[in-house]
C-alpha cells in the first residue's frame, strides 16, 4: 500500500537557520504530494503541494520539489523564524482516490 | 466563509457515556473525513464519506459510527466511550480533482 516516511523529530533550530525535513514515499502511479503544517492548538493547514514530477511547490518561504526518481518531496526553508515552530506533515494522494496517506509528522521548534 | 467548523472544541466524558462530534463545511465539497490524532501516531483515518449518501471505514473505525447528514455535515458518534478514545479529533473535507483536504480546528476529547 501507499506510505509516507518523514524524518523523525523533534528538530530544534535557531532563528535564521536553514530547515530541511526529509520525506520519501511509496505509491503506485503518480500521486500528488502535500506538506501540511499544524501550529500549536490548531488544525492542519495546507502549506504547499505538487501534482507531477519536477513540480516545485512553494509558500511562505517554504519549498519542496517532487522528485519521481528518488520518490522524495523534501521540505526546505532558507531562514526560519520563531513563528515557523509547528508540526509538519508530508502526505500523498493517488489519482482518483479520496484518501490521503500521511507521514508521522515532524515537530520543529525554532528558538530566538 | 468559515471553511470547516467543529463542535465542541473540548469535551470530557466518563467511560460508557455517548456523544456526537459535529462537523460542517461551507465549501460545497463532496468528500468529508474524520481523523484522530494521538501523540507519536500521526493522523489516523476513522471514517470517510466520498460523497453525500456514502460512508466507508478507515484505519481505525472500531467504537465509532458516522452519519453524513447532508452535503455540508458529517457527524462522528461514540456510543460507549472508552479511555482509549481520548484523543484530538479532526474533521476534513475535499473536492475533486485535487482532493487536497481542508481541516477543522479539532475537538479535544478526554474519556476518564
Amino acid at each position: 500500500g501507499d506510505s509516507v516516511t518523514q524524518m523523525e523529530g523533534p528538530v530544534t533550530l535557531s532563528e535564521e537557520a536553514f530547515l530541511t525535513i526529509n520525506c520519501t514515499y511509496t505509491a503506485t502511479g503518480y500521486p500528488s504530494l502535500f506538506w501540511y503544517v499544524q501550529y500549536p492548538g490548531e488544525g492542519l493547514q495546507l502549506l504547499l503541494k505538487a501534482t507531477k514530477a519536477d513540480d516545485k511547490g512553494s509558500n511562505k518561504g517554504f519549498e519542496a520539489t517532487y522528485r519521481k526518481e528518488t520518490t522524495s518531496f523534501h521540505l526546505e526553508k532558507g531562514s526560519v523564524q520563531v513563528s515557523d515552530s509547528a508540526v509538519y506533515f508530508c502526505a500523498l494522494i493517488r489519482p482518483n482516490d479520496y484518501k490521503l496517506s500521511f507521514g508521522a509528522g515532524t515537530t520543529v521548534t525554532v528558538r530566538a | 466563509n468559515a471553511g470547516v467548523t467543529q463542535t465542541p472544541k473540548f469535551q470530557v466524558l466518563k467511560t460508557g457515556q455517548s456523544m456526537t462530534l459535529q462537523c460542517a463545511q461551507d465549501m460545497n465539497h463532496n468528500s468529508m473525513y474524520w481523523y484522530r490524532q494521538d501523540p507519536g501516531m500521526g493522523l489516523r483515518l476513522i471514517y470517510y464519506s466520498a460523497s453525500e449518501g456514502t460512508t466507508d471505514k478507515g484505519e481505525v473505525p472500531n467504537g465509532y459510527n458516522v452519519s453524513r447528514l447532508n452535503k455540508r455535515e458529517f457527524s462522528l458518534r461514540l456510543e460507549s466511550a472508552a479511555p482509549s478514545q481520548t484523543s484530538v479529533y479532526f474533521c476534513a473535507s475535499s473536492e475533486a480533482p485535487s482532493y487536497e483536504q481542508y481541516f477543522g480546528p479539532g475537538t479535544r476529547l478526554t474519556v476518564t
